[in-house]
């Protein structure tokens, strides 16, 4: 059973579109991220949820709309596709920050979005 | 605000060198400390983690010991294998996640 799984895996589109990336985990945890990774593989986080709360936004353009319809989903939607989106979107969760035994975050295998 | 640096690549060894890759931390609480390893085309996994200070984590030969007077978690492995190769990116969890740039390590057979 995969623990975190986001949806599509590969994802190609035109500039100005709007598309989602769908992200679900089975682990119970009440904490959920999405990171963008550039492709000098640097990691940025781009928002947090808690409990289906945002609790973080990291200065991410307002194209960008994290959606948490229940605790265990994620979705990411954008708006107007750039071609400065393209990069591989990530998905995890984590138990709460409380949980000092088991902090780590599960990360999904990656949504490859290319925008032309 | 909380940061990671670490040690910039691409790092090159032979198989069976000794690796070190650094890393150090800044954090206004007392955060916890993780590597994760990212292998080509696949998505982040965790290496291992240190939750306090002068924990040792460790997982499949590699090490790394929380270092809270130097703020420092550095990498360590004794003997590398070519299977090794990957991207490594050192992270800390406080109030969220945040990770180092990320550093890749070639080994060359």
């Amino acid at each position: 059973d995969t623990a975190v799984s986001q949806t599509p895996k590969y994802l190609v589109t035109q500039m100005g579109n709007d598309k989602s990336i769908k992200c679900e985990q089975n682990l119970g945890h009440d904490t959920m991220y999405w990171y963008k990774q550039d492709s000098k593989k640097f990691l940025k986080i781009m928002f947090s949820y808690n409990n289906k709360e945002l609790i973080i936004n990291e200065t991410v353009p307002n194209r960008f709309s994290p959606k948490s319809p229940d605790k265990a989903h994620l979705n990411l939607h954008i708006n107007s596709l750039e071609l400065g989106d393209s990069a591989v979107y990530f998905c995890a969760s984590s138990p709460p920050t409380g949980d000092w035994d088991h902090t780590e975050a599960f990360f999904g295998q990656g949504t490859r979005l290319t925008v032309v | 605000g909380d940061s990671v640096t670490q040690m910039e690549g691409p790092v090159t060894l032979s198989e069976e060198a000794f690796l070190t890759i650094n890393c150090t931390y800044t954090a206004t609480g007392y955060p916890s400390l993780f590597w994760y390893v990212q292998y080509p085309g696949e998505g982040l996994q965790l290496l291992l983690k240190a939750t306090k200070a002068d924990d040792k984590g460790s997982n499949k030969g590699f090490e790394a010991t929380y270092r809270k007077e130097t703020t420092s978690f550095h990498l360590e492995k004794g003997s590398v294998q070519v299977s090794d190769s990957a991207v490594y990116f050192c992270a800390l969890r406080d109030d969220k996640i945040i990770f180092g740039k990320g550093t890749r390590l070639h080994i060359l057979p």
